[in-house]
């Protein structure tokens, strides 16, 4: 029983366009959310947050959008820069852990 | 650069045996919590311990162990290994209790590889 889905495994996006990333949830008792960046060979690298409390919040090219009612989140990246291909990860946080999504690789193409 | 440094970074063992993973986690996190990447997955949490203590455990069997130091280093035991155990083992720490509107921050992980 997958908590947390990112249903698109793959996503291509033109250099300067924007890049949208999705992630469900189905946990109502999931209050704080994270996304992260992985490179092959290289630990999960924190992007950026967003409280239960808020339903947006940005940083420079990076911003997550927070739907409680529908249980969605999403990532947004204005401009997509060739270094931002990586694979996305979503994270939805419990009591005492995150429960992360699959993963969706974003290709940003020059 | 997270501050989460984690050793082996790569190892190979053989099924039955034992294998002991370490991690030092960021200056002034006392919690750590250990997830297991398979391929093409996301982190699967295993345990965290926050000051010394478990504080939380996933769907992982009792042979697989941790522990904290005082100063918060932490290492994962994996007894009996199997095929299967094969996968990226991540260490990351955060402020206090992950989860509860603390981030947490990766190392850079342990690749196992079972044979």
């Amino acid at each position: 029983d997958q908590q947390v889905k990112q249903n698109s495994p793959s996503l291509s996006v033109q250099e300067g366009r924007i890049s949208i990333l999705n992630c469900d949830y189905t946990n109502s008792m999931f209050d704080y959310f994270l996304w992260y960046k992985k490179y092959p060979a290289e630990g999960p690298t924190f992007l950026i947050s967003i409280s239960s409390i808020k339903d947006k919040n940005e940083d420079g090219r990076f911003t997550v959008f927070l739907n409680k009612s529908a249980k969605h989140l999403s990532l947004h990246i204005v401009p997509s820069q060739p270094g931002d291909s990586a694979v996305y990860f979503c994270a939805a946080g419990g009591r005492q852990n995150f429960v992360f999504g699959p993963g969706t690789r974003l290709s940003v193409l020059p | 650069e997270t501050g989460v440094t984690q050793s082996p970074t790569h190892l190979i063992k053989t099924r039955g045996q034992q294998v002991t993973l370490r991690c030092s986690s960021q200056s002034g996190h006392n919690t750590v919590s250990w997830y297991q990447q398979a391929l093409g997955q996301g982190p699967q949490f295993i345990f965290q311990y926050y000051r010394e203590e478990e504080n939380g455990r996933g769907n992982f069997p009792p042979r697989f162990s941790g522990l904290q130091f005082p100063n918060y280093s932490s290492e994962l035991n994996v007894n009996a290994l199997e095929l299967d155990d094969s996968a990226l083992y991540l260490c990351a720490s955060s402020l206090s209790l992950a989860g509860t509107g603390n981030t947490i921050y990766f190392g850079e992980g342990s690749w196992l590889t079972v044979v």
